[in-house]
């Protein structure tokens, strides 16, 4: 079974830093992976979708990167602004399993003026 | 293009009423998703539907769970006789028909207090 986890659980950063956020998961045999944004009490808000062939995928300040080998990949946030302050949230669609998407608990960011 | 359309956005029952939760998908997405969120955990799946045909129901709770994707009409959640357990916000996605590297797309949530 597909398990996704992402560390840090929660990040705190001053304004204008760039910081990354990390998403793994333990079985490589997925279609794609999508990273989210979720603000309190809101839905969620797609931010990156990266197919399996594909390495990397950017958006504005926004890059995303996979390594489908080591099961892992990584949203970059280039200068981060507080309106950057939500919970980020990554999904994998296992080949196996392709019914489903897979998500980690996310992490929590708070970006200070 | 609208987005996807959930309501109500917050429902509140009593032990043992009924709750439903529709959702509307994006136009031209004929696949619809229903996942939970507890509070401070992620979302997990319930349910995949396509029109009149439940794909794969393997997270619904086997009794009092219930949803739909009827011919006309929005995707429908049931949860009978709620119980407080069932408090937690119920997204619903949808993706387009290329459902190998379609992108999800959620809608606001509903969230259903069971008091």
């Amino acid at each position: 079974k597909q398990e996704v986890t992402q560390i840090p659980a929660a990040l705190s950063v001053p304004e204008g830093e760039n910081l990354v956020l990390n998403c793994s998961f333990t079985d490589s045999a997925i279609y794609n992976l999508q990273w989210f944004r979720q603000d309190p009490g809101k839905g969620l808000t797609s931010l990156l979708l990266i197919q399996s062939s594909q390495r990397e995928q950017t958006s504005g300040r926004l890059n995303a990167s996979l390594d489908k080998s080591s099961g892992r990949s990584t949203l970059y946030i280039a200068a981060s602004q507080p309106g950057d302050s939500a919970t980020y949230l990554c999904a994998v669609r296992p080949r196996d399993n392709f019914n489903k998407f897979y998500f980690g608990s996310g992490t929590k960011l708070n970006v200070k003026p | 293009n609208a987005g996807v359309m959930q309501n109500p956005r917050h429902l509140v029952r009593r032990r043992g009423q009924e709750a439903r939760l529709r959702c509307s998908p994006m136009k031209g997405h004929s696949h619809v998703y229903w996942y939970r969120q507890l509070p401070e955990e992620g979302l997990k799946f319930m349910v995949y539907l396509q029109k009149e045909n439940i794909i794969d129901e393997s997270g619904m709770p086997k009794e009092r769970f219930s949803a739909e994707f009827p011919k006309e009409g929005p995707s429908i959640l049931r949860i009978q006789q709620v119980v407080r357990g069932d408090s937690a916000a119920y997204f619903c996605a949808s993706s387009p028909p290329d459902w190998r590297t379609g992108e999800l797309f959620f809608g606001e949530g509903s969230r259903l207090t069971v008091l």
